[in-house]
């Protein structure tokens, strides 16, 4: 069975600062990662995507994602936050069997301090 | 941005009444997701559509019924309102092509509320 742990529910950080936001995952055969955001109010927006491609993924906003199966990670980062990162992240699981289903971690609100 | 909208956006309903919500595309995707939000337990599905007709269940069904007569529209029924069901209720869609990797498209979401 495929499961998503989100490291800290919370992660406040200053403007300019490193962003680290943490993803383990569970799966029995290789899996698909993602990265969601969501803004206040709104829907969940792809931030990037795992696909076995590359080990380093990198999306929009500057944020980037590294996949290390050896420790079963997809850390988020960014190397300097901007108060418009302020938002709730989840990473997600899903893999290539029956029904393409997506597991969601609990997700990770992130604070951006001036 | 997926055209995919959500209706009502807001809810607030009576413990045992039913409510039908609904999710519209406009992008003839295939797969067609509900999920529910709620505090500490990020998105669970409920139910999802792999075709006209084609539904099946998802971790926290119990309680909801799905229908998809269209390809472009996806309903969600809670056939008795409970207190339990408070949350925020996204739709989401993919369509199943190797390139896309099961990348979803979110709705806006309904936030209902029963009292």
């Amino acid at each position: 069975a495929q499961s998503v742990t989100q490291l800290g529910s919370h992660v406040s950080v200053s403007e300019g600062a490193l962003v680290l936001l943490r993803c383990n995952y569970s799966s029995s055969v290789p899996p698909y990662l993602f990265w969601y955001v969501q803004y206040p109010n709104q829907g969940l927006q792809l931030l990037l995507k795992y696909t076995s491609a590359a080990t380093l993924v990198k999306g929009i906003n500057g944020f980037e994602a590294e996949f290390k199966k050896s420790e079963t990670s997809f850390h988020l980062t960014k190397p300097s936050a901007h108060m418009s990162d302020a938002a709730e992240y989840f990473c997600a699981v899903s893999q290539n069997t029956g029904g393409f289903k997506t597991i969601f971690g609990a997700g990770t609100r992130l604070f951006v301090k001036a | 941005d997926a055209g995919i909208t959500q209706s009502p956006r807001h809810k607030v309903t009576e413990t045992g009444t039913p409510v039908t919500l609904r999710c519209h595309q406009t992008e003839n995707h295939r797969y067609m997701y509900w999920y529910r939000q709620d505090p500490g337990h990020g998105l669970r599905l409920i139910h999802y559509s792999y075709g006209v007709k084609d539904t099946d269940k998802g971790e926290v069904s119990d309680g909801y019924s799905v229908s998809r007569s269209k390809t472009e529209d996806f309903l969600l029924t809670l056939e008795s309102a409970t207190s339990s069901q408070t949350s925020v209720y996204f739709c989401a869609i993919s369509e199943l092509a190797v390139s896309s990797y099961n990348e979803q498209f979110f709705g806006p979401g309904t936030r209902l509320t029963v009292l």
